[in-house]
């Protein structure tokens, strides 16, 4: 299947900080790309949907200021945690849509595990 | 909703048994996916099942679909500890998730 990886895997930070987490599709295009959190044992919640060449959409509650999406490039889409606070830990997972396949199958990074102290 | 909602929430069985899980929603979908993710890892795409299709295979995995009862069932045969994971359905090209099943296999 499809790769998808994420850089950092693992993030500790300072509360006050901005991190940046990439997500890159490294054997396929992907025009649309999607950013999820996920808290522990519970649910993967969709932030914002990242097209490449546009504004990300985000979904309701998401604060855009806040969780900032690029998305530059086809094999590209970062997301920057500005101002970064206790709260904001968590695990961060992007996905990349390959529409090559069948159904727009979304393939997922391993996630990103940020802790601000 | 359009998230999938699974069930058991945990599951626990013996290397070697099979097991199933289900999953239902409520709106009309076109497909369905199912994914398993192991402990604190990104989410792997398992099986795609197709609105108009009611059984699928992929090794040791069948997926099942009733559209008319909006739910879909995951059997994994002969199982493995190495199948221990969480699984979760998405229907549609879903962005929702449910709390998934918790699979633990024991050797």
């Amino acid at each position: 299947g499809a790769v998808v990886s994420q850089h950092p895997s693992r993030v500790i930070c300072k509360s006050g900080t901005s991190v940046k987490i990439e997500c890159r599709s490294l054997d396929f295009q992907a025009t649309t790309m999607f950013w999820y959190r996920q808290f522990p044992k519970k649910s993967l919640m969709l932030m914002a949907t990242s097209n490449e060449g546009s504004k990300a959409t985000y979904e309701q509650g998401v604060e855009k200021d806040k969780f900032l999406i690029n998305h530059a490039s086809l094999t590209l889409s970062t997301l920057t945690v500005t101002s970064a606070h206790p709260e904001d830990s968590s695990f961060y997972i992007c996905s990349a849509q390959d529409k090559r396949g069948e159904g727009d199958t979304q393939y997922f990074g391993p996630g990103t595990r940020l802790t601000v102290l | 909703s359009q998230q999938g909602e699974e069930d058991p929430q945990a599951l626990s069985i013996q290397e070697g048994e099979n097991a199933t899980m289900n999953c239902s929603y409520k709106t009309s979908i076109n497909n369905l996916q199912w994914y398993r993710q192991n402990s604190g890892r990104g989410l792997v795409h398992l099986i795609l099942i197709r609105s108009n299709e009611r059984e699928k295979h992929s090794g040791r995995l069948r997926v099942t679909l009733d559209t008319s009862k909006k739910s879909s069932s995951l059997l994994i045969t002969a199982s493995r500890a190495a199948d221990t994971a969480s699984y979760f359905c998405a229907p549609r090209n879903q962005f929702y998730f449910g709390t998934g099943t918790s699979l633990t296999v024991i050797p």
